[in-house]
Order: C-alpha cells, then structure tokens, then sequence
C-alpha cells in the first residue's frame, strides 16, 4: 500500500539558508500534518491543512511557512535558518470526512527530513 | 485534549507479553484513546485506538477500563522488533492533531 513520501530524507544546510521539505500524503488522504523532533524530544506539532487550507498551527517558529496545493502534496519552508532548526521533520496524513462531525482515519507518518543545520 | 501520563520506561523478556499502562483520569466523554510507537528515528507508527470497548487488531489489543480513566496497552508476544517508544494519546474523534507526550521506552531483551 502507498505509503507518506517526504523529500529529501536527508538535507544539510548552513546557518541563514533556506529550505524547503516535501509531503506526498497517502492518496485520498485530505489532511497533512508537520511535526518536528529535535535529538532526544517526542515530536511536536507544527502545522497542519484540510482540504488546502490550514487547519492547526503549533509551535511553528514565523520563520516557517507551509501550504497545501491543488494535489494534496504539502511543503514546508525555512527560512534564516538556524542551529536550533537541525531535527527530523515528520509529515503524516489522514483522511477526515465532515471535519465538525463526520469520521476519520487515523494518521500515518512518513519516514521523515533529518535537517541538519551547520 | 487530555493529559496522558506514562512510566518512563520499561523491559519485557522476548516472547512474553508487554503491558504498558496509561493513565488519563481527565479524558472526557468524545475522546478517544491513540496508541503509537516510534522505532528509534523512524516516523511514529500507528498501533490501535479506542473509545471505551477493548480492541484487537493483528498488531496488539487495547484494554481501556469501564471509567475510562486509563488503559493498557498488550503486545501478546513481543519481539526485539517491538523495541520502541509507546506513545498513549488522548484526541477527539474527527481528526485533529495528535499531541505527543513523554511515551514509554519499551526494550524487549532476549
């Protein structure tokens, strides 16, 4: 079965870089889900998006953006990047009919960016 | 969402089934009980979820107490591969996030 693929899985850049890290959720799937784990921490949400809209923000630092486009893949950008940003980066996806009362899949997470900063 | 409170970490012998309790006293009445886990740097995992019956699936059951104020999660035969953290999660039901909180280290040892 087609499983969540995140570009690139591994991405090294400098400190005041830019970068940019790709979702390709689960086909049908309609919701997207960033998180990030820094070494030693659980994952934390960032953001997510229904149906191309954002839906959730975490503790996304103003230096993130993200979107979701016309074919559900998602992309998430760093700018003025900085040492603290090195971490894995999770995408997960599920699908959720009726967002205010309708039902749901549970999330399934890609593989995973490790971004390392130097 | 509920807070979920775990022990920090915990060893099962290889073959032997593992119980990894959670305890969400505050989980209200819509929420629903999430378990993930998380293979050393790999993306969580989807194991099983509940509301109030217990659950089965081919990966681990999951037995939630009639007031709904903790569970335990069983892999009836564990594995090295089990290895894990176990993540307990309280949400409601249509979508939204998940929250992840101090899971559980599980090391199954031969």
């Amino acid at each position: 079965a087609a499983g969540v693929i995140q570009s690139p899985r591994h991405l090294i850049k400098e400190k005041r870089e830019t970068a940019t890290l790709k979702c390709y959720p689960i086909p049908r799937h309609d919701t997207v889900y960033w998180y990030q784990q820094g070494p030693g921490q659980d994952p934390q949400f960032l953001i997510s998006f229904y149906e191309k809209m954002q839906s959730d923000k975490g503790s996304i630092p103003d230096r993130f953006s993200a979107q979701q486009f016309s074919d559900y893949h998602s992309e998430l950008n760093m700018s003025s990047l900085e040492l603290g940003d090195s971490a894995l980066y999770f995408c997960a996806s599920s699908l959720v009919w009726g967002w205010t009362g309708g039902g749901h899949t549970e999330a399934f997470f890609g593989q995973g960016t490790r971004l390392t900063v130097v | 969402d509920a807070k979920t409170t775990q022990p920090t970490s915990m060893d099962c012998a290889e073959g032997r089934a593992a119980n990894l309790p959670c305890n969400h006293s505050t989980i209200s009445g819509n929420e629903y009980v999430y378990w993930y886990r998380q293979i050393h740097s790999q993306g969580p995992q989807y194991i099983i979820h509940g509301l109030k019956n217990n659950e089965t699936n081919e990966m681990a059951s999951l037995i939630i107490t009639e007031d709904r104020k903790s569970s335990t999660l069983i892999l009836p035969h564990a594995t090295l591969r089990d290895t894990a953290v176990y993540y307990c999660i309280v949400k409601g039901g249509q979508g939204g996030k998940l929250i992840f909180g101090q899971g559980t280290e599980l090391s199954v040892k031969p």
